[in-house]
């Protein structure tokens, strides 16, 4: 099981806002990276350090933190969006060790 | 413009080593961690293992310890991956990630850059 706890899936209809919650025992310590897998890609990071977009990110991608939990948000959500996400942190065990949360599948109505 | 480029995969039985190779290219390898990761067919994204940019630390996920084994080559910008006594767990495809910074075991570690992987297939 994951130390990072997504939910499975969620749905959501084009133009609304989606919101993918990542949870555990990590955060607030360490931070979280998102990344998005279209089927038949490469993961791509869309967020790092919690609330920061790379560059060629569109701005409906956001990022923010709540206690251990750490939410990445797309709001007005478009059919390309469709994909995985993985959420990435680093738990201590003597030493910090990378983790993935176990996905969340969102789809566009 | 980065490219990692995975190559080794195949299909292999049961008890068998392989070696997995990552050349990299577009931007200064030397200064970086690589790691490998890897993703059962349908199954979400599972660490691996990395390596520090100088090859002085490694880190391996609880399932690769003991069976992978990490390794760099600074001056062909390449990174390797052995794993000995292969099972059928092992299958996946494995990608080739570029770390932002040049260590492993950071509470701050994370990727910029993926290849497209090469698929690895344990069967008798």
């Amino acid at each position: 099981s994951s130390e990072l706890t997504q939910p499975p899936s969620l749905s959501v209809s084009p133009g609304q806002t989606a919101r993918i919650t990542c949870s555990g025992d990590a955060m607030p310590k360490s931070y979280v990276y998102w990344y998005q897998q279209k089927p038949g890609q490469a993961p791509v990071l869309v967020m790092y350090k919690d609330v920061k977009r790379p560059s060629g990110i569109p701005e409906r991608f956001s990022g923010s933190t709540s206690g251990r939990t750490v939410t990445l948000t797309i709001s007005g959500v478009q059919a390309e969006d469709e994909a995985d996400y993985y959420c990435q942190s680093a738990v201590f065990t003597g030493s910090y060790r990378v983790v993935f949360g176990g996905g969340t599948k969102l789809t566009v109505l | 413009e980065v490219q990692l480029e995975e190559s080794g995969g195949g299909l292999v039985q049961p008890g068998r080593s392989l070696r997995l190779s990552c050349a990299a290219s577009g931007f200064s390898f030397e200064d970086f961690a690589m790691h490998w990761v890897r993703q059962a067919p349908g199954k979400g994204l599972e660490y691996v293992s990395g390596i520090s940019w100088n090859g002085g630390d490694t880190d391996y996920a609880d399932p690769a310890q003991g069976r992978f084994t990490i390794s760099r080559d600074n001056a062909k910008s390449s990174l390797y991956i052995e794993i000995n006594d292969l099972r059928l767990e092992d299958t996946a495809l494995y990608y080739c990630v570029k770390d932002t910074g040049p260590t492993v075991g950071t509470y701050y570690g994370y990727f910029d850059f993926w290849g497209r992987g090469t698929l690895v297939t344990v069967s008798s």
